[in-house]
């Protein structure tokens, strides 16, 4: 089964840095995806971006950037210049081996601090 | 478009009693799926249908619970008897293909 961990639970950052959020994957599947979603304290499951697993370059949307190492199998998402407004849960997940449902990460608490 | 609708957004029911969740996709999309979140186990997939077919149901936490799609525009998670572990958020999220799912705004469901 598909494993997906977000080591750090909470992160407090100052405005205006960029922010990296860690995600790490396990499977043995040639083919998946990996989505990053932003849930803020609204509850709402917000899409961020996408990287398919033979995707030849780094997905990027606007400030959202995911560094994606296929070798480590890491997907990491980068915030670019962090706004008050970006303070929310975020959650990696993970799709492959075929299936189309999410496998979620437990995910990392964002404090963005004025 | 008005995005996913799911309704109704706050449910308060006691325990025993039947809970009837419902979902509109987004007109266009192939895919449904139906998730619940809560803290202890974090967001987990229930079911999903491909074209109005069940096609993956093995996240369904028994018999209790069970889910149609009885066209492509309407779906209903049923939990039936209802307890209080049912607790949870429970989302429904659409998809036209295997790349982003857009999420509803989920319904808050509280069994006494």
């Amino acid at each position: 089964a598909q494993k997906i961990t977000q080591t750090q639970p909470g992160m407090f950052v100052q405005e205006k840095e960029a922010v990296t959020l860690d995600c790490t994957y396990d499977t043995s599947d040639p083919s998946y995806g990996l989505f990053w979603y932003k849930q803020p304290s609204s509850g709402e499951m917000i899409f961020l971006i996408y990287q398919g697993s033979y995707d030849q370059q780094n997905a990027t949307e606007g400030r959202y950037s995911l560094n994606f190492q296929k070798a480590r199998k890491s997907a990491n998402l980068v915030i670019s210049a962090s706004q008050l407004g970006d303070s929310a849960m975020y959650f990696c997940a993970f799709a492959g081996g075929g299936a189309d449902g999410l496998t979620f990460g437990k995910g990392t608490h964002l404090i963005i601090q004025p | 478009d008005a995005g996913v609708i799911q309704s109704p957004r706050h449910e308060v029911t006691e325990m025993g009693q039947e809970v009837t969740l419902r979902c509109k996709p987004i007109s266009g999309h192939d895919y449904l799926f139906w998730y619940r979140q809560t803290m202890m186990r974090g967001l987990e997939l229930l079911i999903y249908f491909n074209n109005n077919v069940p096609i993956d149901d093995s996240g369904m936490p028994e018999d209790r619970f069970s889910a149609k799609m009885p066209n492509a525009s309407f779906s209903t998670l049923k939990i039936q008897p209802s307890e209080p572990r049912d607790s949870a958020v429970y989302f429904c999220a659409s998809s036209p293909h295997h790349n982003e799912q857009f999420f509803g705004p989920g319904t808050r469901l509280t069994v006494l």
